[in-house]
């Protein structure tokens, strides 16, 4: 069973509409995080939380927002969606202290295609 | 800006060995992870070295020079199954980013 649940899988959106991303992680896990992987682009950090605060931000748009209701969820809120947006998110997870935050754990990732 | 560099591509034969490069300049290094992550799929963690030298894992192995700026990861005994990219990345010492190069993918063929 996967022990990171991103949704939806796959997601399509208009131009200048507004998604909610969903991440849940089931490994008892403090940190969270997102990253973007564009085509041919690395995968790219996003934000990173730990014990649901923000920690480090290296998204210059403020048109994503990630949004921490329980210690185990980070979702991932993004308005105003371009066409560059489009990319695979991928949500990860890693145990704080014990030399735990050198593993990230990956979610599958949603594939989000903005037309 | 951060730069983690890696080949694109790299073929070799079942049955012998890989070697995948990663060459990085960043402001900081606190460690750097080596992930597989096959077509479609999430990067799946293989290693984390922060000391210089060799670390011996069995499948993989992992190299690190600091000074450098270098790394390696090496696949002995090939499979078939091995094709994936796998992924470098350096951790900074700000709160557990990442920066990751770009892939290589490799082929391992018959």
């Amino acid at each position: 069973d996967p022990k990171i649940i991103q949704k939806p899988k796959y997601l399509v959106a208009v131009t200048g509409s507004e998604k909610i991303l969903i991440c849940e992680q089931y490994l008892g896990h403090n940190a969270m995080y997102w990253y973007r992987q564009s085509a041919k682009k690395p995968l790219e950090f996003m934000f990173s939380y730990s014990y649901q605060k923000l920690m480090d931000n290296q998204t210059a748009s403020s048109r994503f927002q990630p949004q921490s209701s329980k210690k185990n969820h980070l979702d991932l809120q993004i308005t105003a969606l371009k066409p560059d947006d489009s990319a695979t998110y991928f949500c990860a997870s890693s145990q704080e202290g014990l030399g735990g935050q050198n593993t990230l754990y990956f979610g599958a990732g949603t594939r989000l295609s903005v037309l | 800006g951060q730069g983690v560099e890696q080949p694109d591509n790299l073929m070799s034969v079942e049955g012998t060995f890989a070697r995948v490069n990663c060459t990085y300049s960043t402001s900081g290094f606190n460690g750097l992870s080596w992930y597989q992550q096959r077509e479609g799929h999430a990067p799946v963690f293989l290693s984390y070295v922060v000391l210089d030298g060799l670390k011996d894992s069995g499948h993989f192995s992992t190299f690190l020079s600091r000074s450098n700026g270098y790394s390696y990861l090496l696949l002995t005994e090939l499979q078939i199954k091995d094709s994936a990219s796998y992924l470098c990345a350096v951790r900074m010492p700000n709160y557990n980013v990442l920066y990751f190069g770009s892939g290589t993918k490799l082929t391992v063929e018959p």
